[in-house]
């Protein structure tokens, strides 16, 4: 059983294009989270989907950031306009019911 | 508002002995606690969790404790691997969903 899919593993954006980061839960898990690790700090919350719905999205910024879950598909979390202050490493996780959450490999964001 | 605070930065223990990693935290909504391990340039792997209705869990060599009074937990790993050197965060949630991380411990163990 394959793990938590994440891509691309690194991303490299100038500021003001779009960042568009991929996971792929575990096969049987339809609860996805996505969080932000900025340098030297923990794993922050920011989004809660389940197969097209947005849960809870309290810990995304209200401007520029948006996820989705599709019917079909891995769940996207879109950056708009990147900024300096976006470069962290951003990790999704699944999960089979609101229990263990299981992370994938991150990626990391870099904006020049 | 760091509600999961680990205040040891870094550990460093030899192999075949103890480590003892340890937690605060301030929400007493917290319900459900776990421990994740975390090498450079990888997700963060599940390792043992527990609940708030317990005070004890084991897995093997890994042996998490909570004290809800002091809001205290600790993770206790004997013996101690080389392979166990990493960065060790402590998680809780109230909701069942949003883990709050504290900003981890780098533990080293040495031969």
């Amino acid at each position: 059983n394959a793990g938590v899919m994440q891509n691309p593993r690194h991303l490299v954006r100038r500021r003001g294009q779009e960042a568009r980061l991929r996971c792929s839960p575990m096969k049987g898990h339809s609860h996805v989270y996505w969080y932000r690790q900025l340098p030297e700090e923990g794993l922050k919350f920011m989004v809660y989907l389940q197969k097209e719905n947005i849960i809870d999205e309290s810990g995304m910024p209200k401007e520029r950031f948006s996820a989705e879950f599709p019917k079909e598909g891995p769940s996207i979390l879109r950056i708009q306009q990147v900024v300096r202050g976006d470069s962290a490493a951003y990790f999704c996780a699944s999960s089979p019911d609101v229990t263990t959450q299981y992370f994938g490999p991150g990626t990391r964001l870099l904006v020049l | 508002d760091q509600q999961v605070k680990q205040n040891s930065p870094s550990l460093s223990v030899q192999e075949g002995r103890i480590s003892i990693l340890n937690c605060d935290y301030t929400n007493s909504m917290f319900d459900y606690f776990l421990w994740y391990k975390k090498y450079p340039a990888e997700g963060p792997t599940f390792l043992i969790s527990i609940s708030s209705i317990k005070d004890k869990n084991e897995d093997g060599r890994f042996t998490v404790f909570l004290n809800k009074s002091a809001k205290h937990l600790s993770l206790h790993i004997v013996p101690s691997q080389p392979g166990d050197s990493a960065v060790y965060f402590c998680a809780a949630s109230e909701s069942g969903y949003a883990l709050n991380f504290g900003k981890g411990t780098s533990l080293l163990v040495t031969p």
